[in-house]
């Protein structure tokens, strides 16, 4: 069973540029999710997908962080005007269901200059 | 507010010592209870989860980890470390009625010394 695929692996910008993740979840799992993961800190959850609609994004800082989930597979999750204070790495999870164990793709780290 | 803390940041043990870290959360409900592991390189890893049950779960690799309610603790040990044991390893908790949400702790860094 193939895993959660993100690209790019690596981004490098500079602040007040816009960026882009690309996420395309383990097949037939319908809850997808986007973790932020700086140094030092544990992933904290930026936006949790259910199928093409969005179940918790309490925490993303919706004035420069945007995602969606077309067709409820593949997902975006969009920067800009990206800051320092962004610099991370960008995890994307997968699960069937809310409940059941989420699996973590490799991640995109993002340095912010 | 619900939060994980995990007590160690950095441990380091040399092979064959026994490993324990611990994981103190803090929720009000029942939780699901999880512990993840980053090898170097590697993306996140489920080593072992709790949901109900027997409050001693046993993961992978010979690693295991008690649940005791009365403690909100959630402590993972392994008798006899590994040199390829060296990694990150994170605590997460999850409300067992919500939606799917982790919170993690901040993580502890293993390094096992041949």
């Amino acid at each position: 069973e193939a895993g959660v695929a993100q690209s790019p692996r690596y981004k490098i910008i500079e602040k007040r540029q816009s960026v882009a993740f690309w996420c395309n979840p383990i097949s037939g799992h319908a809850t997808l999710y986007w973790y932020q993961q700086i140094l030092g800190q544990g992933p904290k959850l930026l936006i949790q997908f259910q199928n093409n609609g969005v179940v918790d994004d309490s925490q993303l800082p919706k004035d420069r962080f945007s995602a969606e989930r077309l067709k409820g597979v593949d997902s975006t999750l969009k920067i800009q005007p990206a800051k320092l204070e962004d610099s991370a790495v960008y995890l994307c999870a997968s699960s069937r269901t809310g409940q059941e164990t989420q699996y973590f793709g490799p991640g995109t780290r993002l340095l912010v200059l | 507010a619900q939060s994980v803390s995990q007590h160690n940041h950095h441990v380091i043990l040399s092979e064959a010592a026994s490993l324990e870290l611990g994981c103190n959360y803090s929720y009000g409900g029942t939780v699901n209870l999880f512990w993840y592991v980053q090898y170097p390189g590697q993306h996140l890893q489920l080593l072992l989860k709790y949901f109900s049950g027997d409050p001693l779960v046993k993961g992978i690799k010979g690693f295991e980890a008690e649940f005791i309610k009365s403690k909100f603790s959630f402590n993972l040990r392994k008798p006899s470390v590994q040199w390829s044991d060296t990694a990150e390893y994170f605590c997460a908790v999850r409300g067992s009625s919500n939606t799917g949400k982790l919170i993690f702790g901040q993580g502890t860094t293993l390094q096992v010394k041949p």
